[in-house]
């Protein structure tokens, strides 16, 4: 089975702070994503990477940026903490391109920045 | 852009039959999944269409209709673990990219 860990479950941040995510996947995966969940608005895509140290923009990668140094890790970086970044924060792996491989995602990290 | 449009609840009684629609209006299209997920959660993968029609997988089925932008998850004999929430996510063009829409919360009353 595929695996996709990310660090914290819980984490409780303070405003103007630098704040990092990490999540690892075991697949050898070439693709991962970095995505929140917000009630009413669903997954919305932050960031993505296809491959080391490669990355794309998703639709809200205002305030975030990412760093993919080895391929089974894809960091996500608040570079300054702000209260409407409190959200679900969930990673997600996918292998090759296209296809039906779906995209296997990690527990979450449920972020709090007072 | 995408749009992606589902429910936002829904109940249903156990044992019964429940049809969750998904309608999308894309820029490109290359595939469509439906994920699971339980409360506090992740997400889990349960189907995926490309082509036209009725893909079966034990009490979970999952239609397309890429003409009517449409596609719909079908539960059958409901039970109490099926109560979650259930995600429509369209794949663009480029192939690797998901739109999730907002999915719909799924009750499932004895």
């Amino acid at each position: 089975d595929v695996k996709v860990t990310q660090s914290s479950r819980y984490l409780v941040k303070r405003t103007g702070e630098k704040v990092f995510l990490e999540c690892v996947q075991d697949m050898d995966h070439e693709n991962m994503f970095w995505y929140r969940q917000d009630p009413g608005l669903g997954l919305r895509l932050i960031y993505f990477s296809y491959d080391v140290k490669m990355k794309e923009k998703g639709d809200i990668p205002e305030g975030y940026s990412v760093s993919r140094e080895k391929k089974e890790r894809f960091s996500l970086i608040l570079e300054s903490a702000s209260t409407n970044q409190t959200s679900m924060y969930l990673c997600a792996s996918s292998g090759g391109s296209g296809g039906s491989q779906p995209q296997h995602f990690g527990d979450g990290t449920r972020l709090s920045i007072l | 852009g995408q749009n992606i449009d589902q429910p936002t609840e829904m109940t249903a009684t156990e044992g019964a039959i429940v049809q969750i629609n998904c309608t999308y209006q894309t820029s490109g299209f290359n595939g469509l999944f439906w994920y699971q997920q339980h409360a506090g959660e992740a997400p889990t993968f349960l189907s995926y269409n490309v082509l036209d029609g009725l893909e079966e997988k034990g009490r979970f089925s999952s239609f397309l209709s890429r003409s009517k932008g449409y596609s719909y998850l079908l539960l059958k004999e409901l039970q109490m673990k099926d109560s979650a929430s259930y995600l429509c996510a369209v794949r663009d063009h480029a192939g690797n990219m998901l739109t999730f829409g907002g999915g719909t919360r799924l009750m499932v009353k004895p």
